[in-house]
């Protein structure tokens, strides 16, 4: 079953806005991450945050979490054309275990 | 280095075949895990290898679907007896799940249509 789930399920905007994806997820978790899948293509891992950490951020990508609410949120600063692509978290409750992935943001960032 | 590599890339079969599905994980990688992704969805969880513990097969959606992998290498799924509702995109994924983080390489998947 699937544990994340990202809102909204589909998001336009044009380039250089900003684009906020959420994520909320049902039970404890060990990390939550975020993955970037372009069309036709497997996913790439972008940013990882641990439980304990509440901001983090890698380039344009910023990423926070809330324990208490279950709940993430990935923003792209300064938004491209090719950073459109579908975005999905993911949640794992131990190091070694699957990880539970959400039906994904697919984001359209129009030139 | 090289990075996941699945193959074929696609696979069009007719119904009743069964199918094999092969994946070479990233070498190193300790642990290997294959999802399936349909059309517009998020990805399901099928099956897992670490090492040489026993495979979690928890997510194999029916006796039809197995996989088996060799030590840290190779894994191949396969799909016997294939249904229209198999269609979908076949994902591999590796990770040398160190220090208790589970960042996942993906390949670029396998897309099956069963007509």
């Amino acid at each position: 079953s699937q544990q994340g789930e990202e809102d909204p399920q589909a998001l336009s905007i044009q380039e250089g806005e900003n684009a906020t994806m959420n994520c909320s997820y049902k039970t404890s978790i060990n990390n939550l991450q975020w993955y970037r899948q372009n069309s036709g293509r497997g996913l790439v891992h972008l940013i990882l945050i641990r439980s304990n950490e509440r901001e983090k951020h890698s380039g344009r990508l910023r990423v926070t979490l809330d324990t208490s609410k279950k709940s993430s949120s990935l923003l792209i600063t300064a938004s491209r054309a090719a950073d459109t692509a579908s975005y999905f978290c993911a949640t794992d409750d131990a190091g070694n275990t699957p990880l539970v992935f959400g039906k994904g943001t697919r984001l359209s960032v129009i030139a | 280095g090289a990075g996941v590599s699945q193959s074929p890339s696609n696979k069009v079969t007719e119904k009743g075949k069964d199918v094999e599905l092969r994946c070479d994980p990233i070498s190193g990688h300790t642990a290997l895990y294959w999802y399936r992704q349909r059309l517009g969805q998020g990805l399901e969880f099928l099956i897992y290898f670490q090492g040489n513990s026993a495979p979690d097969k928890s997510g194999l959606p029916s006796d039809r679907f197995s996989a088996e992998r060799t030590g840290e290498s190779v894994s191949t799924l396969t799909i016997q007896r294939t249904q229209q509702e198999d269609s979908a995109v076949y994902l591999c994924a590796s990770s040398p799940n160190r220090g208790g983080v589970n960042i996942q390489y993906f390949g670029a998947g396998t897309r099956l249509s069963v007509l």
